[in-house]
């Protein structure tokens, strides 16, 4: 049972460029979430799922699109990455939104230059 | 709107003592979930402990235990017999809708 697993663990890209990132999980939960994570600053949501095929905004959408065609995926993507996007991004999973708690995957670190 | 507030950016701590991380929040809702989570250098953002608002009763995990005050909206955690591998960063939240962070507490242990 690897939980939650997150791809890559860290990426460089040049300023317009486009990336991927992927989020697995193996525990059959529902609901899925992306986060960034800057300095001084706790995790802030960006977007999320709460089933295959659904996604919807978070706190801080703008610049992110995110799929979820699969149950056990959760892809958020950049399509023209800026240096305000340089962050850790956290990928998480709950069985639903209110009762269960939320797990965690490793973590992306991504430098936009 | 939720929030949740960590006072204290950084702690330090002698190992084997006790350590009290404070947190406080703001909601209007009565029904909600405090969470605390440890992330140490590796990044990965762990579950310490749980506490459901509906109970009156302090969670306790092992050497990590809250002082949960309702009507105070405080959530503090308290680790006691401190470890080195309990140096990390731990980060409050509160959960209805979803889930809010704080923005940390550094946490040293010194041995």
């Amino acid at each position: 049972n690897a939980g939650v697993t997150q791809t890559p663990k860290f990426r460089v890209l040049k300023t317009g460029q486009s990336m991927t990132l992927l989020c697995a999980q193996d525990m059959n939960h529902e609901y899925m979430y992306w986060y960034r994570q800057d300095p001084g600053m706790g995790l802030r949501l960006i977007h999320y799922s709460v089933g295959e095929g659904t996604t919807a905004k978070g706190e801080v959408p703008d610049g992110y699109n995110v799929s979820r065609l699969k149950k056990q995926n959760f892809l958020l993507g950049l399509e023209s990455a800026a240096p305000s996007q340089t962050s850790v991004y956290f990928c998480a999973s709950s069985a639903n939104r209110m009762r269960k708690t939320q797990y965690f995957g490793p973590g992306t670190r991504l430098l936009v230059l | 709107a939720q929030t949740v507030t960590q006072s204290q950016p950084e702690m330090s701590v002698q190992e084997a003592e006790t350590v009290t991380l404070s947190c406080t929040y703001d909601t209007s809702e009565s029904d909600y979930y405090l969470f605390w989570y440890k992330q140490p250098p590796s990044r990965q953002m762990i579950l310490v402990i749980r506490q459901e608002a509906y109970k009156q009763q302090n969670a306790t995990e092992n050497r990590f235990s809250v002082n949960f005050q309702k009507a105070a909206k405080s959530f503090s955690l308290k680790i006691s017999d401190s470890q080195l591998g309990d140096a990390a960063m731990y980060f409050c939240a509160y959960r209805s809708k979803k889930l809010v962070f704080g923005k940390g507490t550094k946490l040293t242990v010194n041995p």
